[in-house]
């Protein structure tokens, strides 16, 4: 079955304690990954697009990775305005029918202190 | 500004109603897509549409349907027959099939609960 995975669920970090988050997926037909930041009661906000391993994006204290099986969101001394959810999708191509779909994983939660 | 409007941004729904939330893009992006976003789910693929006049259901669609009448534009009606409706209903389009830059871009979402 394909599947997005993203670890962890949650994550608290201390301001300027950087981290990474994960997201591993199984699909086949891989057209591109994509993160976004989505803030309570609000739609996702569109970060980042990868499309082949090793590429590499950067935006201020953010940098996303892409291995041939997982993507990594690098957070570099994160302040506090950086939580948030970060979601991860997949964008498929789904060989009968030709259509395409975006898979997303669940999230990942992060709390940034002061 | 180019966007993606979605309204309204809270709906309450009694038992056994049909409500209709609308979807509205002037990115001139071809495909259009709704998710339903419920705590500890993420988000899960109700219906998406390719081009005007034509959509497929996605993982979810019982109890749902939509309309792709104009490329502008994709309502998702929320039936009766869906037993447990009250979520965080999302509208994403992205430019469409075969291209680049395939990346989806959001509403602000509708809140539906049932009363």
């Amino acid at each position: 079955e394909d599947q997005v995975t993203q670890s962890p669920e949650a994550l608290r970090l201390q301001e300027g304690e950087s981290s990474s988050l994960n997201c591993s997926y199984t699909v086949s037909g891989l057209r591109g990954l994509f993160w976004y930041r989505q803030d309570p009661g609000k739609g996702p906000e569109f970060l980042f697009t990868l499309y082949s391993a090793g590429e590499e994006k950067e935006k201020e204290r953010l940098k996303a990775t892409l291995t041939k099986k997982e993507s990594f969101l690098h957070i570099t001394a994160p302040k506090p305005e950086d939580s948030a959810t970060y979601l991860c999708a997949v964008h498929q191509l789904i060989t009968q029918g030709g259509s395409e779909k975006l898979v997303f994983g669940k999230g990942t939660k992060l709390t940034v202190n002061p | 500004d180019g966007g993606i409007t979605q309204s309204p941004k809270y709906l309450f729904r009694k038992e056994g109603q049909n409500v209709t939330l609308s979807c509205e893009q002037n990115l001139n992006h071809d495909a259009m897509y709704w998710y339903r976003q419920d705590p500890g789910q993420g988000l899960r693929l109700i219906y998406y549409s390719q081009i005007v006049n034509d959509f497929q259901k996605g993982d979810i669609a019982e109890g749902y349907s939509v309309s792709r009448e104009k490329k502008e534009s994709f309502p998702l009606t929320v039936t009766s027959a869906q037993k447990n409706p009250t979520a965080f209903y999302l509208c994403a389009s992205s430019i469409g099939r075969g291209r680049r830059n395939t990346e989806a871009f959001f509403g602000q979402g509708t809140r539906l609960t049932v009363v």
